[in-house]
């Protein structure tokens, strides 16, 4: 099975700041990396499929990169909205969930 | 408008069964893989299932193999997963989500989520 590990588990920060989650593949996963960010008592929403390309209506402060085993999610300038956990996850084999990272105010 | 509405959860004895449903619409619900994807209180995401557009193809996480069995009734535009052999580990809130690719079962994301049914297994 493909684990996935994300790091740092909760990072906080304050409006405008960049911010960067990383996330890592227990074995090569290519470019089937998506990024998911989740609102307390709500649905996750897609943000980014196959590493970097941006879902639509996604603000374009988020962006992702990576192959193989590292990746990350970049978001430039953090809005007030933007306050979420955020999910990596594979889909090169079988769908494995990294466990999460909280984005909170500082 | 895509919508997935779950149902189906409640409370249920370690070693019971269950069924749950999701209505699907705003799509062409037979183009499509759809998956089952549960969060435990308070944890992080775990796939539990997926059928491909057809249901001709099923896979399952290790941790429900041989316990979970998903189906899909494409002239009802619905999904289905049935649930055997309860352990309080399967306590969770329980997702229906769309795959993203037309036609595809493999390498393909979930864009669309349900709100969800909570199973919660205790006694």
């Amino acid at each position: 099975d493909i684990q996935m590990t994300q790091s740092p588990s909760t990072l906080s920060a304050s409006v405008g700041d960049r911010v960067t989650i990383t996330c890592r593949a227990s074995q090569n996963i290519g470019e089937w990396l998506a990024w998911y960010q989740q609102k307390p008592g709500k649905t996750p929403k897609l943000l980014i499929y196959k590493t970097s390309n941006l879902e639509s209506g996604v603000p374009s402060r988020f962006s992702g990169s990576g192959f193989g085993t590292e990746f990350t999610l970049t978001i430039s300038s953090l809005q007030p909205d933007d306050f979420a956990t955020y999910f990596c996850q594979q889909y090169n084999t079988y769908w494995t969930f990294g466990q999460g990272t909280k984005v909170e105010i500082k | 408008e895509v919508q997935l509405v779950e149902s189906g959860g409640v409370v249920v004895q370690p070693g019971g069964s269950l069924r749950l449903s999701c209505a699907a619409s705003g799509f062409t619900f037979d183009d499509y893989s759809m998956s089952w994807v549960r969060q435990a209180p308070g944890k992080g995401l775990e796939w539990v299932s997926l059928t491909s557009w057809d249901g001709g193809s099923t896979y399952y996480a290790d941790s429900v193999k041989g316990r979970f069995t998903i189906s899909r009734d494409n002239r009802k535009n619905s999904l289905y997963l049935q649930m055997n052999s309860l352990r309080a580990e399967d306590t969770a809130l329980y997702f229906c989500a769309k795959g993203v690719g037309r036609f595809l079962e493999w390498r393909d994301p979930f864009d669309f989520w349900g709100q969800g049914t909570m199973v919660t297994v205790s006694s």
